[in-house]
């Protein structure tokens, strides 16, 4: 079965601080998203990593596939309230089923 | 403008009973789902329909019979339900998958359905 974990499972920040989130697996993925999910609404795509070792940024946030596509990290720069939410990360097997992540629960605080 | 709608949002019920959760996308896409996120807020597939077709059954329970329709919708029917059930039930829909080798195609997701079984 493949797992993908997440740590931290909670973080809480005050405004302005760097954090990393990081998505492991023993299991090889041909790529992996990120979500960000608020309460009351489902996933929203934040990113898509296909080659290993790529390094995508999206304003203040970066993604990295791990080199051999089996880890993935989240780093948010100088975060920001509206960056509070649970962030999932999902791998795609062969089937390009998403396996979703264990979550990492995001409050930044004013 | 509502791209994956899911209906209700809140559906309350007794153990035994029988319900159904509705979605639908204005999107176009082939391809639907059904996913199940536990209190741990961890997010598991259910089914996945590809044109009117059953693609992904992800050992659920028979008391669970997606139906689809059209490709534009895809329903959830529960038979017998039991506390275990209680969760959030998220629909989504995507394009066609590339070739293989490709990246997936974005989930979009509907706003989810918060099932309570007492």
């Amino acid at each position: 079965t493949q797992l993908l974990e997440q740590s931290p499972q909670f973080l809480s920040i005050q405004e302005g601080e760097n954090l990393t989130v990081y998505c492991n697996s023993s299991s090889v993925f041909s790529s992996l998203q990120w979500y960000r999910q608020e309460p009351g609404e489902g996933p929203v795509l934040l990113v898509t990593v296909v080659t290993g070792g790529e390094v995508k940024k999206l304003k203040r946030l970066t993604f990295q596939f791990g080199d051999a596509r089996k880890d993935s990290s989240l780093h948010i720069t100088a975060a920001q309230p509206g960056d509070t939410g649970l962030y999932l990360c999902a791998g795609a097997d062969n089937t390009d089923k998403l396996i979703f992540g264990t979550g990492t629960r995001l409050q930044v605080f004013p | 403008d509502t791209a994956v709608s899911q209906t209700p949002k809140y559906l309350v019920t007794q153990m035994g009973n029988d319900k159904s959760i509705k979605c639908e996308q204005n999107l176009g896409h082939d391809t639907m789902y059904w996913y199940k996120q536990d209190s741990k807020k961890f997010l598991k597939i259910m089914f996945s329909y590809n044109n009117k077709e059953l693609i992904i059954n992800e050992t659920v329970p028979n008391r669970f019979s997606p139906k689809s329709p059209d490709k534009a919708h895809l329903n959830l029917h529960i038979n017998s339900l039991e506390l275990g059930d209680s969760a959030v039930y998220f629909c989504a829909s995507s394009p066609p998958s590339p070739r293989s080798g490709g990246a997936p195609d974005t989930q979009y997701f509907g706003p989810g359905t918060r099932l309570t079984v007492l």
